[in-house]
């Protein structure tokens, strides 16, 4: 079954500073999605990637996919503390887009 | 639109006692599912359901019963809970053509 590990486990940044965490897969990715939890309350849907080097942003957050690591990054511009959350990835390993398997979570504070 | 709701928002059972798990998508969606979130383990698919009379095994599906009677619900039972069940319960849907899951606020159920 496809794993995915996500690193760091946990990051606290001050305001205004920039960030990168990462979503590594154990198998081939043919969809790797990214999504923001607020604590108590559900997943909310950041973005999709899905070419190898395809990049995404959204307002202050960008994603990158490298197809050859099976990795994906995302990359926070100038933090700021509605930033803060759990980040989840999630794969799409059959290319059936019927399921996803997700990583553990990276949870994210920023210092005001 | 009310996104995906579910039903109830907290819950206590004792051991070995049922219960049901409502989740309601007034998307017209056809993919439905069921994740439990623990600390340190992620987020882990249930079961899950890719139309209206049909159910599918997620990762972990033991002890966990579901049914798909209408197309905007997907019930999720526990014919007798047990303490390794206190989990948080989520609900998500999707339609086929996109890739976005929408996920409802969550169930929090102890057992004890």
């Amino acid at each position: 079954s496809q794993e995915l590990e996500q690193s760091p486990q946990s990051l606290i940044v001050q305001e205004g500073k920039n960030l990168t965490i990462n979503c590594t897969s154990s198998k081939t990715l043919y969809g790797l999605y990214w999504y923001k939890q607020k604590y108590g309350e559900g997943l909310i849907f950041l973005m999709m990637l899905q070419k190898g080097g395809e990049e995404k942003s959204h307002e202050k957050i960008t994603a990158k996919l490298d197809e050859k690591k099976q990795q994906s990054s995302l990359h926070i511009t100038a933090s700021q503390p509605s930033h803060a959350g759990i980040y989840l990835c999630g794969a799409d390993g059959t290319g059936a887009n019927s399921k996803l398997t997700f990583g553990k979570g990276i949870t994210l504070s920023v210092r005001p | 639109n009310a996104g995906v709701t579910q039903t109830p928002k907290f819950r206590v059972l004792k051991t070995g006692q049922s219960m049901t798990l409502l989740c309601a998508q007034d998307m017209n969606h056809e993919y439905m599912y069921w994740y439990r979130q623990d600390p340190g383990m992620g987020l882990r698919l249930i079961h899950y359901s890719v139309g209206e009379g049909t159910t599918a095994k997620g990762e972990v599906p033991d002890g966990y019963n579901v049914s798909r009677l209408k197309k905007q619900n997907f019930l999720l039972g526990l014919e007798s809970a047990a303490p390794s069940q206190t989990s948080v319960y989520f609900c998500a849907s999707s339609h086929p053509l996109v890739y976005e899951q929408y996920f409802g606020p969550g169930t929090r159920l102890t057992v004890t």
